[in-house]
């Protein structure tokens, strides 16, 4: 089957990095998501990731190892309004978005 | 650019009446929609999937003659509830492909509706 794992809840605090993590197990491969869903609200986009290596984009990276089927989001500067929940989804082989369960992110001043 | 609408942004309703939710692609054709719902602090789960002028494509488990989807043209695609009873009450989200983007599948998310049931 199909599975993608990542974390249920983190704690930061604010001004400091996070890294959230996602592990996936999927028929074929092509590319990785991570959005992020404020409560009560729709998801919004954050980064792709097709290939290995890392992705940086302002305050927010993205890391991509296909071999190990392994990413990470890392947010750096944590502000306040960051707390949310980030989605990490995989693009399957029949170009299917995958979805994780999502991490809700909780930032402390 | 890439904004997607959706309309109602919450609707309440009786149980064993029908809703009709509304997607619109606003500035780009979309090819391809989808419909997801979310219930709280759950992750998202697809519904259906569905390409301009062609029959949805529903996932397992879900009523597909419960939940119709009409996909009439490249900007507007519809999810009607048909008879609703209160556990579909949850958060109803459409997304879509931009069909002109041969090499990209990123999804763009409408805002979201919330269906109550009572």
């Amino acid at each position: 089957g199909q599975n993608i794992d990542q974390p249920t809840e983190m704690t930061a605090t604010e001004g400091a990095i996070v890294q959230i993590n996602c592990t996936y197990q999927t028929s074929g491969f092509n590319g990785l998501f991570w959005y992020q869903q404020h409560a009560g609200e729709a998801p919004t986009f954050l980064s792709y990731n097709v290939l290995d290596g890392l992705e940086e984009k302002g305050r927010f990276s993205s890391f991509l190892s296909r071999s190990k089927g392994y990413s990470y989001l890392l947010l750096k500067e944590l502000q306040m309004k960051d707390s949310a929940s980030y989605l990490c989804a995989v693009l399957d082989s029949n170009y299917q978005l995958i979805w994780g369960a999502g991490t809700k992110l909780i930032i402390k001043p | 650019g890439a904004v997607v609408s959706q309309h109602p942004s919450w609707v309440i309703c009786k149980s064993g009446t029908s809703v009709k939710i509304e997607c619109r692609s606003l500035d780009f054709q979309a090819t391809t929609m989808f419909w997801y719902r979310q219930f709280p602090k759950q992750s998202l789960m697809l519904m259906a999937t569905s390409n301009e002028g062609s029959k949805a494509t529903y996932e397992q488990g879900v009523e597909k003659d419960k939940f119709l989807i009409n996909h009439a043209s490249l900007t507007l695609s519809t999810l009607t509830v048909t008879s609703a009873h209160p556990e579909d009450s949850s958060f109803y989200i459409c997304s879509a492909r931009d069909g002109e983007l041969a090499d990209t599948y990123e999804q763009y998310f409408g805002p979201g509706t919330r269906l109550t049931v009572t």
